[in-house]
């Protein structure tokens, strides 16, 4: 099966430190894509970071970047100088094929980040 | 703002009755997904459409249907509601049929009493 694990359902990090939610997921594709997404208290999930499969390099956007283990399938996302507004659910997601020819996310169960000031 | 639109944000009905979620995607978006999340489920693939037909379906109920019409825009339709389909509905849509990322609106919170 083709799942999303994030181990740890909550975190809390001090304002201004760094913090890092783990993920790991299990596939059999080689060629996919990666995101962690943000669900603050309005709902909406936005999309904080995105990683493809066959670059090495690991993605960064501004004070989120990621560690992209691929043979370990791991894909930890780091928040740097953590600011109250981070403080939401994050939801790591895998893009999964489908029948058809077709695609969709698969998300993991998530991890509640808390920002203490 | 994503530019995905759902309406309505809030929905209270009682079991046995049907509801319909609207969604209209962003500018140029071909593809519309539905999830459904729930609190002991997560985020739960429902269906997608791409440009007017049904391309996947994931984990939805019988008593679910959804269409895109020409417009794009698209609705989900959820019939002899149960206790247990309480849960938030998203939209979401992509450019094309292939996803590099999902464009989410703000959800319909649906509450069946």
């Amino acid at each position: 099966a083709q799942t999303v694990t994030q181990s740890q359902p909550e975190m809390s990090v001090q304002e201004a430190e760094t913090v890092t939610l783990s993920c790991t997921y299990d596939t059999s594709e080689s060629d996919y894509y990666l995101f962690w997404y943000k669900q603050p208290p309005s709902r909406q999930m936005i999309l904080v970071i995105r990683q493809e499969a066959y670059k090495q390099q690991n993605a960064t956007e501004n004070r989120f970047s990621v560690n992209f283990q691929k043979a370990a399938k791991s894909f930890s996302l780091k928040i740097s100088d953590s600011q109250l507004g981070d403080a939401a659910m994050y939801f790591c997601a895998y893009r999964r094929h489908m029948q058809g020819g077709s695609e969709k996310l698969v998300f993991g169960k998530g991890t509640k980040l808390t920002v203490n000031p | 703002d994503s530019g995905v639109t759902q309406t309505p944000k809030h929905l209270i009905t009682a079991t046995g009755q049907r509801v319909t979620l609207r969604c209209s995607p962003r500018s140029g978006d071909l593809s519309v997904y539905w999830y459904q999340q729930s609190l002991d489920q997560g985020l739960q693939f429902l269906i997608q459409y791409y440009n007017g037909e049904e391309r996947a379906k994931g984990n939805i109920l019988e008593r679910f249907s959804a269409q895109q019409f020409p417009d794009l825009h698209s609705e989900l339709n959820l019939s002899s509601l149960e206790l247990g389909d309480s849960a938030l509905y998203f939209c979401a849509s992509s450019p094309r049929q292939y996803v590099g990322e999902l464009f989410f609106g703000e959800g319909s919170r649906l509450t069946v009493l």
